[in-house]
């Protein structure tokens, strides 16, 4: 059984710019969840991602949006970077039958936006 | 709104003592609640959730209803038990919110 992964570790990009991360599930789970999570603070809940479908947003602008694929990986992309983006971004795969269960993160992708 | 409040950002006791880490959560409807730890250079790991009402690594959660608190208990705390902890709810509509986390220092 494979864990999350995700890619790339770092990046740094410039104001305005725009940035595509990537996450791979863990085996078996077809539920992807995205996280932000700013320094000194908890992970912000981002949108999920559920059979190629979002179907859960948090309170993040349009120009973050994502993508799964058949095989259940996801992307999650970020338009017009702005220096407020930089943060960690994890990922959390899970099983989603009825909600609430539980998540398994990913290492995360420390973004710079310069 | 909901919320999940973690008061402490730091907390720090000495090896045996016992160890509370508290949490609030503000929810209207009927809540799932989790906790998650970070040790170093690990990542993010579910620890326990209300639902399963189990005791792991010796630590135990018990869900308020009535106080909105989901606070995380140890009667003896270790050195390995030093870690980041993170409280978070679930409130239905596939969205997970945490606290902003407790760093736990356990002394010698």
């Amino acid at each position: 059984e494979t864990g999350v992964t995700q890619s790339p570790t770092h990046l740094i990009k410039t104001r305005g710019q725009q940035v595509t991360l990537r996450c791979s599930s863990q085996s078996g789970h077809n539920t992807v969840s995205w996280y932000q999570q700013a320094l000194g603070q908890g992970p912000q809940f981002i949108f999920q991602y559920y059979r190629e479908e979002e179907n859960g947003r948090g309170n993040f602008p349009p120009r973050f949006s994502g993508l799964q694929f058949p095989n259940y990986s996801s992307e999650l992309n970020v338009n017009a970077l702005e220096l407020d983006d930089s943060a960690l971004y994890l990922c959390a795969s899970s099983l989603e039958d009825r909600g609430g269960n539980e998540q398994f993160f990913g290492p995360g992708t420390r973004l710079t936006v310069l | 709104a909901q919320r999940v409040t973690q008061p402490e950002k730091l907390l720090s006791v000495f090896k045996g003592a016992p160890v509370e880490l508290k949490c609030n959560y503000s929810y209207s409807g009927s809540p799932e609640l989790f906790w998650y730890v970070q040790y170093s250079r690990q990542r993010l790991q579910l620890l326990l959730r209300h639902i399963s009402r189990e005791s792991i690594k010796g630590f135990t959660a018990d869900l308020n209803k009535g106080e909105t608190s989901f606070h995380l208990k140890k009667p003896f705390a270790q050195e390995e038990d030093s870690a980041m902890y993170y409280c978070a709810l679930y409130t239905g509509g596939f969205k997970t919110i945490f606290g902003a986390g407790t760093r736990l220092f356990v002394k010698a």
